[in-house]
């Protein structure tokens, strides 16, 4: 079935450790997005791609930091774990095209303690 | 940047008509999205407006005015399965995509 792959699904981590979030779609996009949802504060964006090999900062990128390597995957890196980004993560993608919607993926829940 | 605002939290009946509103401020528009998001999953997309009017799909409205900077969702013929949060997005010209807070619907027997 085509659509976001994330992994993990859930983690519990320890503070200031290094965490690599995956999400792969095979949909061939262009424009791939990170988000986190926190209660209250709705979807945030963190980073975004709108094609491989380039990527943008959105409205939340602090202490993140993501890769494009190729058109299928957009890895997203906590270098240094701390307790606000205790979150759940979604990946998305889009062709940027005239509706553009963004398909999502089923989310990654990261706790830091 | 964005600045998106919607309600907190409807409820209605069951078979009732629900209208949430989206009021927004941007700079450089370049479209209008409502997503629906049950809990514990991925939001999925239900409606998309980029010119003013009515875009009408099946039991669900969404109308935009870019002049007001408004939007809203209209729920028609509520069904316990429309227990949600509903997401209202907007979308600049670098295609980034911000959400509002979003709106809990509860639909009550």
């Amino acid at each position: 079935i085509a659509g976001i792959t994330q992994a993990p699904t859930s983690q519990i981590l320890a503070a200031g450790r290094r965490m690599t979030l995956r999400c792969t779609q095979d949909m061939r996009h262009n424009a791939m997005y990170w988000y986190r949802q926190d209660l209250g504060l709705g979807l945030r964006l963190i980073h975004y791609s709108n094609t491989a090999g380039t990527t943008g900062k959105g409205e939340v990128p602090d202490g993140y930091s993501v890769s494009r390597a190729n058109t299928d995957d957009f890895p997203l890196t906590l270098a240094s774990a701390v307790p606000s980004q205790t979150s759940v993560y979604f990946c998305a993608s889009s062709e940027q095209g005239e509706t553009g919607e963004l398909f999502f993926g089923e989310g990654s829940r990261l706790t830091v303690l | 940047g964005q600045n998106i605002d919607q309600p907190t939290e409807m409820t209605a009946t069951e078979g009732a008509i629900v209208q949430i509103n989206c009021t927004y401020q941007t700079s450089g528009f370049n479209g209008l999205f409502w997503y629906q998001q049950h809990a514990g999953e991925a939001p999925t997309f239900l409606s998309y407006n980029v010119l003013d009017g009515l875009e009408e799909k099946g039991r669900f409205s969404s109308f935009l005015s870019r002049s007001k900077g408004y939007s809203y969702l209209l729920l028609k013929e509520l069904q316990m399965k429309d227990s949600a949060s509903y997401l209202c997005a907007v979308r600049d010209s670098n295609y980034k995509l911000s959400f509002g807070a979003g709106t809990t619907v509860t639909v009550r027997a």
